[in-house]
C-alpha cells in the first residue's frame, strides 16, 4: 500500500534556527497538508496546498512558516525561526480528492524538539 | 466554530466487552464526521467515515444530528483495538477543506 514519508523523524534545533520538514506525498495525490500536534494537545490544522499554491491556512501558519514543492515530489514545510512553542509533532498528509472524505493519507510524523 | 469534543481522554474495557468511544461535534451546517485510529507507533489511519455508514474491523459509528454525536461502537473488543482514536469533523460549506479533531480517546482492552 502507498505511503506518505516523512524525513527525519526526530529533528532537535536550537531555538531561532530554521528547520525544513521533508515529506514525500503519494504520487497520484494532488492535495497535500500539514498538520501538528503538542504533546498531550489535539491534531491541528496548519496548513493545505494544491497546485502549487496555499488553498487554506490556520491562524496558527504564520509568516514564520512556509511551504513548497519544489521538485514534483516532496512536500517542505519550513520554520524560519523556532520558537520554543514550536516543539510538537508534524505531520504530513495527501489526498487524491480535495474534500476530507476521499480520506486522507498521512504521515508517521516528525518530532520536533526546539531547545 | 467547528468543535470536536472526546469527553474520555482514557478508556479502558476487557476483551469481549463492548466499547463505545463518544465524539460530540459542533458545527452550523452538515459536517462530515470521521474516526481516525493510531496504533503504537505507527501513522493516524482513517477507520471511516460517516457518509460511507462502513463496518471496519467491527466498527461502527452512526451520526445523530438531533444530538450532534458521532460515537464510535464495537459489540466485542479486541486486544488488538488498543490504540488512539480521533473524531474529526470536515465542514462542507466555505470550501474549506481542513479537518478540526477532538483531543483522541486512548483505548486500552485488557486480556
Amino acid at each position: 500500500e502507498p505511503e506518505v514519508t516523512q524525513t527525519p523523524s526526530h529533528q532537535v534545533t536550537q531555538m531561532g534556527q530554521e528547520v525544513i520538514l521533508r515529506c514525500v506525498p503519494i504520487s497520484n495525490h494532488l492535495y497535500f497538508y500539514w498538520y501538528r500536534q503538542i504533546l498531550g494537545q489535539k491534531v491541528e490544522f496548519l496548513v493545505s496546498f494544491y497546485n502549487n499554491e496555499i488553498s487554506e491556512k490556520s491562524e496558527i501558519f504564520d509568516d514564520q512558516f512556509s511551504v513548497e514543492r519544489p521538485d514534483g515530489s516532496n512536500f517542505t514545510l519550513k520554520i524560519r525561526s523556532t520558537k520554543l512553542e514550536d516543539s510538537a509533532m508534524y505531520f504530513c498528509a495527501s489526498a487524491r480528492g480535495r474534500r476530507a472524505s476521499y480520506g486522507y493519507t498521512f504521515g508517521s510524523g516528525t518530532r520536533l524538539t526546539v531547545v | 466554530a467547528q468543535r470536536v469534543t472526546q469527553p474520555e481522554k482514557l478508556l479502558s474495557v476487557f476483551k469481549g466487552a463492548p466499547v463505545e468511544l463518544k465524539c460530540n461535534y459542533s458545527y452550523s451546517g452538515s459536517p462530515e464526521l470521521f474516526w481516525y485510529v493510531q496504533y503504537s507507533r505507527q501513522r493516524l489511519q482513517l477507520l471511516l467515515r460517516h457518509i460511507s455508514r462502513e463496518s471496519i474491523k467491527g466498527f461502527t459509528a452512526d451520526l445523530n444530528k438531533g444530538e450532534t454525536s458521532f460515537h464510535l461502537k464495537k459489540p466485542f473488543a479486541q486486544e488488538e483495538d488498543s490504540a488512539m482514536y480521533y473524531c474529526a469533523l470536515s465542514g462542507t460549506q466555505g470550501g474549506s477543506e481542513k479537518l478540526v479533531f477532538g483531543k483522541g480517546t486512548k483505548l486500552t482492552v485488557n486480556p
